[in-house]
């Protein structure tokens, strides 16, 4: 069965500090994986596409990973902001375009 | 203006009655997609269509139905509504003619039914 799965389920940080979220698949066949923002209230915003032959990419202070070997991706936020309190949700899609959603990660940033 | 636009944006409304969410977009994609969103879940598929032509249900279609009115718009409708459809509902939109999947999502409709 295709699946998304994220941890932590939630995680609180100081401002200014670093944290990285994390994601397991089992989607098969892969196609890619996108990180989404979504604020509270608001739908999810696209922040980074990783395909099969990428690594690392970087989106000002969000570096996304993947090993496809693994199945992993990561999230990593430098220097966190309070504006970067949201839910991350990890998107993997499968060679029909077919999208399969984590559960997500709660951040809250506190001052 | 928003390129995905749900309304109405809150809705509360009585056990057994039918309502329906509206949903536009002017991004031009033929692809449509209505979820849901429930507290410590991920998004899961209601409905989907590819084209006007075309719908497709999701993982969770029972109790629910849409109508592809037009390219820009694809409505969801609860026939008759029971509680535990309370709920915040996404209408999306993707173009994966790029080889792309990125989906572009309302802000959401938040129903209660009470």
């Amino acid at each position: 069965k295709n699946q998304v799965e994220q941890s932590p389920q939630s995680l609180i940080i100081l401002e200014g500090k670093n944290c990285t979220l994390q994601c397991n698949y089992t989607v098969s066949p892969f196609s890619n994986l996108r990180w989404y923002k979504q604020d509270t209230g608001r739908g999810p915003v696209s922040l980074t596409i990783m395909t099969f032959s990428e690594n690392t990419k970087s989106n000002g202070r969000y570096t996304a990973t993947l090993d496809a070997d693994t199945k992993q991706s990561s999230l990593h936020i430098t220097a966190s902001q309070l504006s970067d309190s949201a839910s991350y949700i990890c998107v993997v899609g499968d060679s029909s375009y077919k999208l399969i959603f984590g559960s997500g990660t709660r951040l809250l940033v506190r001052p | 203006d928003a390129d995905v636009t749900q309304t109405p944006r809150n809705r509360i409304t009585k056990t057994g009655k039918r309502i329906m969410l509206e949903c536009s977009q002017t991004k031009g994609h033929d692809r449509m997609y209505w979820y849901r969103q429930d507290p410590g879940l991920g998004l899961r598929l209601i409905y989907y269509s590819f084209d006007v032509k075309d719908i497709n249900k999701g993982e969770i279609s029972d109790g629910y139905s849409v109508s592809r009115q037009a390219q820009a718009k694809f409505s969801l409708s609860l026939e008759s509504a029971i509680p535990n459809q309370t709920a915040l509902y996404f209408c999306a939109t993707s173009d994966p003619g790029q080889g792309d999947t990125e989906a572009f999502f309302g802000q959401g409709t938040r129903l209660t039914v009470v």
